[in-house]
């Protein structure tokens, strides 16, 4: 099973529409975070959380929400979708051993706002 | 503001050759950068990691050089397969190193 796991994979929503992606890990790291990929433009960083107790704005915040409901589990809602959020999303995670903060990425979600 | 740059135009080579891709970034001092590679529908994943007292550092095929005179990492590989087309990744650390800035990447593609 993949170590880090993101649900659904592909989703199609329409403008207004409230949805929720989610990710899951099972490498133990307290440090997890949601970026958005659009061609181009490369990994943008939406949030990221510490531990269960910090969560932090990225470069890219406006329209998205998160939640830790627990240190394996990191939400990405988008309360009221609109066609420029479409993208591939990605959840990642790090144990930040040795300052290294190497990242551990999930396989992603291709959302569509149409 | 921090700024990274990989060459948006594709890398085609042939198989065997060695294939270099660039990374320049400005209006920065990293205390390290880091190279990812991700396949089509795939996450990145993590493949080297070089700090800026470290010259060059090599991993089998492949082999990263980090200049801070310059702002800029050179990423090699030798004898190219086609197994190693993909788009590769540079990442800076930012913000005492809670965080990574990505660039666009640079797809590789090696002709048999």
């Amino acid at each position: 099973d993949a170590d880090v796991t993101q649900t659904p994979r592909n989703r199609i929503t329409k403008t207004g529409k409230r949805i929720m992606l989610e990710c899951s890990q099972t490498k133990g790291h307290d440090r997890m975070y949601w970026y958005r990929q659009d061609p181009g433009l490369g990994l943008r960083l939406i949030y990221y959380s510490f531990d269960v107790k910090d969560i932090n704005k990225g470069e890219i915040s406006d329209g998205y929400s998160v939640s830790r409901q627990a240190q394996a589990k990191f939400s990405l809602s988008l309360e009221s979708a609109i066609p420029n959020q479409t993208a591939l999303y990605f959840c990642a995670t790090s144990d930040f051993s040795g300052d290294k903060n190497i990242q551990y990425f999930g396989a992603g979600t291709r959302l569509s706002v149409l | 503001s921090q700024k990274i740059e990989q060459n948006s135009e594709a890398l085609n080579i042939q198989e065997g050759k060695t294939a270099t891709l660039t990374c320049n970034y400005t209006n920065y001092s990293p205390a390290y950068l880091q190279w990812y590679r991700q396949d089509p529908g795939r996450g990145p994943v993590f493949l080297l990691l070089i700090r800026e007292n470290e010259k060059e550092k090599r991993k089998e095929r492949l082999k990263v050089t980090f200049d801070t005179t310059l702002k800029q990492s050179l990423f090699h590989i030798t004898a190219s397969q086609p197994a190693d087309s993909a788009t590769y990744l540079c990442a800076l650390a930012s913000g005492g190193y809670n965080k990574l800035i990505f660039g666009a990447g640079t797809r590789l593609a090696v002709h048999p």
